[in-house]
C-alpha cells in the first residue's frame, strides 16, 4: 500500500486564487512528521513547511498552510493568492519511525500550473 | 542559494564503473540526507547522517555507501554501476530531524 498518496497528477489555479494539493498518508507510528516540497522547472528542492503529530495547530508559513486532519490521515497543503512563481511540481512527504530509524517517504508529486 | 553545495553538477560514466557525490552542507547544519530521483522511482530516501553517524537509512542499495566526515561534508559512494542508477542525486542538511536545505543535485548519467 503507498504510504503516501497525492490523487491529482496536475493541477491549474487561476493568479491570485487559492489551491489546495491533496495529500493522505498511511502510518502505524503515533509519531511522525509531515512534509511538503517545491520543486520548480529548474529542479531544486525547496522546503515548504513541517507538521508534527502531536502539533495542534495546522503549520503555516507565509503564503503556505499544511490542512492537518488527523483522523483522515490527510495533510493538504493549501496555498493562498498563487503568484505565477507557485508553478511547479509539489511533493508530499512523511517521516515514520524514532530517531536512529526514520524512515522517509515522498509521495509522487502534484504539478501546480498557475494560470495569468 | 540555500547554502548546501553539490559537486559535480553533472556525471557521466558507463556501467561497471565507481564514483563518487560530494555535499557540503550549510554552515551549521549537522545532518546530512541524500536522495535520488528518478523518473521509474520517485523520490527516494537514501540515508541520513547527522555529525558523523548515520542516523537513519532508507532504500540505499548494498553497493552504494556513504559517510559523513568529521567536517561535516558528506560523500555518497555509488559502485558497479547500472543504467537504472541514472538519476538526480541531492544532498540535503538541517539542524532538525527533517531535510530543509537541498542542494542543486547531480545528475548522474549512466552509458
Amino acid at each position: 500500500a503507498q504510504k503516501i498518496t497525492q490523487t491529482q497528477p496536475g493541477m491549474f489555479v487561476q493568479e491570485k486564487e487559492a489551491v489546495t494539493l491533496d495529500c493522505t498518508y498511511d502510518t502505524s507510528d503515533p509519531s511522525y512528521g509531515l512534509f511538503w516540497y517545491k520543486q520548480p522547472s529548474s529542479g531544486e528542492m525547496i522546503f515548504l513547511i513541517y507538521q508534527g503529530s502531536y502539533d495542534q495547530q495546522n503549520a503555516t508559513e507565509g503564503r503556505y498552510s499544511l490542512n492537518f486532519q488527523k483522523a483522515r490521515k490527510s495533510a493538504n497543503l493549501v496555498i493562498s493568492a498563487s503568484q505565477l512563481g507557485d508553478s511547479a511540481m509539489y511533493f508530499c512527504a512523511m517521516r515514520e519511525g524514532t530517531s536512529g530509524t526514520y524512515k522517509y517517504i515522498f509521495g509522487t508529486g502534484t504539478r501546480l500550473k498557475v494560470l495569468a | 542559494d540555500s547554502g548546501v553545495t553539490q559537486t559535480p553538477k553533472h556525471l557521466i560514466t558507463a556501467t561497471g564503473q565507481r564514483v563518487t557525490l560530494r555535499c557540503s552542507p550549510r554552515s551549521g547544519d549537522l545532518s546530512v540526507y541524500w536522495y535520488q530521483q528518478s523518473l521509474d522511482q520517485g523520490l527516494q530516501f537514501l540515508i541520513q547522517y547527522y555529525n558523523g553517524e548515520e542516523r537513519a537509512k532508507g532504500n540505499i542499495l548494498e553497493r552504494f555507501s556513504a559517510q559523513q566526515f568529521p567536517d561535516l561534508h558528506s560523500e555518497l559512494n555509488l559502485s558497479s554501476l547500472e543504467l537504472g542508477d541514472s538519476a538526480l542525486y541531492f544532498c540535503a542538511s538541517s539542524v532538525n530531524d527533517w531535510p530543509q536545505h537541498f542542494g542543486d543535485g547531480t545528475r548522474l548519467s549512466i552509458l
